[in-house]
């Protein structure tokens, strides 16, 4: 069964402190793994697709990187505004729908 | 470009009553489209998706059920409602089966 484990649950930051959040994944043949931004009563927002190992993508303070166990993504220098749980979800060969992670609860304080 | 509405943001209903949350998508053909639940502190469930008008999968079998009359069109539906049924409603839409999803604005339903 595909499993998708998020850490930290909650991660609190002072404004400008970089820091990292972890998806790790047991799936069976990964198609495709996806971060997700969601803001308190508002629907996830696409964020990022990775497909292989090694490949990372980028959009203004945040990276995403893959290996064949786990993603991360890094936060540099993160502002208030970037406070939000984050989700990360697979797609595995099989074509079942996507599994997601519980989120990690990131606050930025300034 | 594309557009997801859902409607209402929040709802409050009492037990035994019934529910329709409705969803449409524009700016596209042939979306698939999918109902999902999120319960505090729990993940994302999949309840239902439709790869066309009047195909619909049930990932969970519960009080609800989901139709779509429309090509852009995706309506959820319970006769009558129960205090589990509480919880934020998403509707989602990928142009190919269980690929990126764009999620629509949500609604928050209370079952009191």
């Amino acid at each position: 069964e595909d499993q998708v484990t998020q850490s930290p649950e909650a991660l609190r930051l002072q404004e400008g402190e970089s820091s990292s959040l972890n998806c790790s994944y047991t799936v069976s043949g990964l198609r495709g793994l996806f971060w997700y931004r969601q803001d308190p009563g508002k629907g996830p927002e696409f964020l990022f697709t990775l497909y292989s190992a090694g490949e990372e993508k980028e959009k203004e303070r945040l990276k995403a990187t893959l290996t064949k166990k786990e993603s991360f993504l890094h936060i540099t220098a993160p502002k208030p505004e970037d406070s939000a749980t984050y989700l990360c979800a697979v797609r595995n060969s099989g074509n079942t729908p996507l599994v997601f992670g519980k989120g990690t609860r990131l606050s930025v304080i300034a | 470009s594309q557009t997801i509405h859902q409607w209402p943001a929040t709802l409050v209903q009492p037990v035994g009553s019934p529910l329709s949350l409705e969803c449409t998508v524009e700016g596209t053909s042939n979306p698939n489209l999918y109902w999902y639940r999120q319960a505090a502190g729990r993940g994302l469930q999949l309840l239902f998706y439709s790869v066309g008008i009047g195909q619909i999968s049930s990932e969970v079998p519960q009080n609800l059920s989901a139709s779509r009359p429309q090509d852009w069109q995706f309506i959820l539906s319970s006769k009558k409602l129960l205090l589990s049924d509480s919880g934020f409603y998403l509707c989602a839409w990928s142009v190919l089966r269980n690929e990126k999803l764009f999620f629509g604005s949500g609604t928050q339903l209370s079952v009191l």
